[in-house]
């Protein structure tokens, strides 16, 4: 089976710039989770989608978005890009929203702002 | 709120030789669950082992070992016999009973050198 695939695997945008970042998760997976991993840090909680609902936002700016496809699949969209946003951005799905399950991670998205 | 600190930033040692990577949590919730990941040059987070809040025994897993003491707020992880193939990032992890909002230490860089 596959695990959870992510799109693009890089991407380089300039400051101001939108970016949509995709994301499929395994098979039978009904949450989808994203993180954004700053190089040499850990990951950080951005937003959980369980059943097309936001389950859980972490503490980023409005300029974060996303969505979940009736498919399970899902979209992060970061507007008006900063420097500082600079970073690979996870996705991680899970059959449940319950907090025992693991997440399986992608390969994640580098986002490269120039 | 929850945190999660992995004191050790980097640990070099020889093929063969036992390796402890240390993990202290922080948290509130009288139920929650504990996670170990490892992180490949290549980028992918790989599930290692949960542990649950409320069952502290020990577990071994081929050359790897965990030590869960809620005493002390600590869930090591140790690898015996190291290879080469060890070589990467372990984070720790925390998750609450509800939601996924996944909080990960900032990670041990493992270095084993032949």
């Amino acid at each position: 089976d596959a695990g959870v695939t992510q799109s693009p695997t890089h991407l380089i945008k300039t400051r101001g710039q939108q970016v949509t970042l995709r994301c499929s998760p395994i098979s039978g997976h009904k949450s989808v989770s994203w993180y954004q991993q700053v190089l040499g840090q850990g990951p950080q909680f951005i937003f959980q989608y369980y059943e097309k609902e936001e389950r859980g936002r972490g503490n980023f700016p409005d300029r974060f978005s996303a969505r979940q496809f009736p498919n399970y699949s899902s979209e992060l969209n970061v507007n008006a890009l900063l420097l500082g946003d600079s970073a690979l951005y996870l996705c991680a799905s899970s059959p449940s929203a319950a907090g025992f399950q693991p997440q399986h991670f992608g390969d994640g998205t580098r986002l490269s702002i120039l | 709120a929850q945190k999660v600190t992995q004191a050790q930033t980097e640990i070099s040692v020889v093929e063969k030789e036992d390796v402890t990577l240390d993990c202290v949590y922080e948290t509130r919730d009288t139920t929650y669950y504990l996670f170990w990941y490892k992180q490949p040059p290549s980028g992918e987070l790989v599930f290692l082992i949960r542990r649950n809040s409320f069952d502290e025994q020990n577990e071994i897993s081929g050359r790897y070992s965990w030590n869960f003491q809620k005493s002390t707020s600590s869930f090591n992880f140790t690898i015996t016999a190291s290879q080469v193939v060890d070589s990467a990032v372990y984070f720790c992890a925390l998750s609450g009973d509800y939601g996924q909002n996944f909080v990960f230490g900032p990670g041990t860089r493992l270095s084993v050198l032949p």
